[in-house]
């Protein structure tokens, strides 16, 4: 069955460095999104994208945050300067279409010291 | 105020036990899924529920949704070990491109 990959799935960076967080949605899916997990809490929505743009954003998502599918493939998010309150879990998701079920990767676990 | 509120927050209990968790809104949702997540893994869906009323069987799992699509309920007869993890339930908002989850029940199933 097609899955949803993520790379790399533990990402360790110092305080105010950039990550790029990778994810390989299914390939025929058309929406991408990605969550964050922060441990114990519950999963929130940070972003999606359809059609080469953002279609929905939350809070969350401020200046620091952007999102970007560089070829076809991969769908990244990059996280400019990184704080210490990043430290979470970040999973990709992607779904066929409008108000279809979402498939998620294993997500990314990234501290930051 | 969460869009979801899920009850019980925690739940423990022993091989063979019978459960329920919840899922409450006092918006009114054309959908409603539940989906489990495991340690170490994304979550999975379980179930979409759709119209009022509607009860759906997954083995041993029986989930409803509320007459009034505000909520919805997810039992488990005669737990076991592999029923371990967090049960969420979510909703699209927006324009049906943002799952929005609730705030989750974590399932303890011992032996």
């Amino acid at each position: 069955e097609p899955e949803v990959t993520q790379t790399p799935s533990h990402q360790v960076t110092q305080m105010g460095q950039e990550v790029i967080l990778r994810c390989v949605p299914i390939s025929n899916h058309l929406y991408f999104y990605w969550y964050r997990q922060i441990l114990g809490q519950k999963v929130e929505f940070l972003v999606s994208f359809y059609n080469n743009e953002i279609s929905e954003k939350s809070e969350i998502f401020d200046d620091q945050f952007s999102v970007e599918r560089p070829d076809g493939s991969n769908f990244t998010l990059k996280i400019r300067s990184t704080k210490l309150e990043d430290s979470a879990m970040y999973f990709c998701a992607s779904s066929a279409g409008d108000n279809s079920p979402l498939h998620f990767g294993n997500g990314t676990r990234l501290t930051v010291t | 105020t969460q869009l979801l509120e899920q009850s019980p927050q925690f739940l423990s209990i022993q091989e063979g036990e019978n459960l329920t968790v919840y899922c409450n809104s006092s918006s009114v949702f054309s959908s409603l899924q539940w989906y489990r997540q495991e340690p170490g893994e994304g979550p999975v869906l379980l179930v979409t529920v759709v119209t009022g009323g509607e009860v759906k069987k997954l083995k041993r799992l029986t989930f409803q949704f509320g007459d009034a699509r505000k909520d919805s309920s997810l039992h488990i007869t005669a737990a076991q070990p592999g029923d371990t993890g967090l049960y969420l339930c979510a909703v699209f908002t927006g324009g049906g491109n943002k799952l929005t989850f609730g705030t989750g029940t974590q399932l303890k199933v011992e032996l």
